[in-house]
């Protein structure tokens, strides 16, 4: 089983709605990550915080607001998405050391923009 | 954005066959991560390498830390039908957080 629990498993939702993907983790990591992942591609980074501040934001749109409650919960709210924004969408964490830190996922929330 | 090499891209081989695929990068980097995904969740972590020149096994995988720093490998032994799935490596530069993934490799088992 992971150790980094997403939720909902599955998203589907009009583009007029508001939603909001969520993550925790309970492994005391420190760098928790947003990375989206189109059908048969690797993950794309988009957001990255670090000590619950955000260090890393890969351009990506206002639609997407990422937000860190505490150093445990990684919050992705969307608004006003389009339908190319459907995807699967991990979650992941990391110690905050840079070194002997590797990546850990969740099994993500697979959204679908209507 | 940016992306590693990795090859093959995909692969049919024969169950009881060993498999290998290597990344490639123009960058240097101080860790490389091998993943695996099954269809419908998320990366799961294989191993990790850290050093140059290291070699770590994790049952019937093998993967090493090229010698350029620049390229990884990765080798299944023995393969079996639940090998089926995408390969993923992944690199990190240190001092960031930005760890480029490869294109991956899917690889089919044929029983």
């Amino acid at each position: 089983d992971t150790e980094v629990t997403q939720t909902p498993k599955h998203l589907v939702m009009g583009m007029t709605n508001k939603k909001s993907l969520k993550c925790e983790q309970h492994m005391g990591h420190r760098a928790m990550y947003w990375y989206k992942q189109k059908a048969k591609k690797p993950p794309e980074l988009m957001f990255v915080y670090s000590y619950e501040k955000l260090s890393i934001n890969e351009s990506v749109p206002s639609r997407f607001s990422p937000e860190c409650p505490n150093s445990s919960l990684l919050n992705l709210h969307l608004h006003a998405l389009q339908p190319e924004d459907s995807a699967l969408y991990l979650c992941a964490s990391s110690g905050a050391g840079i070194n002997n830190s590797p990546l850990h996922f969740g099994n993500g929330t697979r959204l679908t923009v209507t | 954005g940016q992306q590693l090499n990795q090859s093959p891209q995909s692969m049919f081989i024969q169950e009881g066959e060993d498999v290998s695929m290597n990344c490639t990068s123009s960058s240097i980097f101080n860790t490389w991560l091998w993943y695996k995904q099954d269809p419908g969740e998320g990366p799961v972590l294989l191993i990790a390498l850290y050093k140059a020149g290291e070699l770590t096994s994790n049952g019937r995988l093998t993967a090493q830390f090229g010698i350029t720093r620049k390229d990884s490998f990765l080798n299944i032994s023995a393969s079996i039908p639940s090998d089926v799935g995408i390969y993923f490596c992944a690199g990190l530069t240190s001092g960031t957080y930005k760890y480029i993934f490869g294109t991956g490799t899917r690889l089919k088992v044929l029983a």
